[in-house]
């Protein structure tokens, strides 16, 4: 049982690079959320999955686009990387309820030039 | 006003203090409260919940939760070292869908 997975842990990109962090859970989980951390700025919610086949706007989901692929796999993309995305990516997954804890994998570091 | 708000700290004690932790939050009609432990550059983990008012005990960390005045609190007794991190508060029903909502942290720093 893995828990919650993210690849890749260390990316550097250049400003306008485009590329997609991946996120994967194993727990059956329906949902599913991606999160970015800057310090000082504790964690900010950028788009979430309630269930397959859904997303919605978190916070600060500019700069960025979800799929979530299927019930396991929830991926983020960056289609024109900018300086100001540098952060440290967190996905987590949720089961539905007000008693549930959230998981979180253990990050991707992203930093753009 | 933060929605769920936190002293950012430092928060330091020396070691076999207690350690308090708070945390406010918006809306009366949250219904859980959660707080997770962050190491540096590591990912959040789960260390206590609280649904109904009152404390809850587990080990050395007791959550304390008052709905009328919208307070959580985080007690940590006989800190060590090892419990130097982030604190991270979470409440569960501030806004629309299944999503907890995060304060910013606080850091403690437990001295030797």
């Amino acid at each position: 049982n893995a828990g919650v997975t993210q690849t890749p842990k260390f990316q550097v990109l250049k400003t306008g690079q485009s590329m997609t962090l991946q996120c994967a859970q194993d727990m059956n989980h329906n949902s599913m959320y991606w999160y970015r951390q800057d310090p000082g700025m504790g964690l900010r919610l950028i788009y979430y999955s309630a269930s397959e086949g859904t997303t919605d706007k978190g916070e600060v989901p500019n700069g960025y686009n979800v799929s979530r692929l299927n019930k396991r796999e929830f991926s983020l993309r960056l289609e024109s990387a900018a300086p100001s995305q540098t952060s440290v990516y967190f996905c987590a997954s949720r089961e539905g309820g007000i008693y549930n804890e959230q998981f979180f994998g253990p990050g991707t570091r992203l930093t753009v030039l | 006003q933060k929605e769920v708000e936190q002293n950012s700290g430092p928060l330091s004690v020396p070691e076999g203090a207690i350690a308090s932790l708070n945390c406010t939050y918006s809306d009366r009609v949250s219904q859980s409260f959660f707080w997770y432990r962050q190491y540096s550059g590591k990912s959040p983990e789960l260390i206590m919940s609280i649904y109904s008012n009152g404390d809850k005990e587990d080990g050395r960390f007791t959550a304390q939760l008052n709905k009328a005045s919208q307070y959580v609190s985080l007690l940590i007794r006989d800190s060590q070292p090892s419990d130097s991190a982030t604190y991270l508060c979470a409440v569960w029903g501030l806004r629309a869908g299944n999503m907890l909502t995060f304060g910013g942290g606080t850091r403690l720093m437990v001295k030797p």
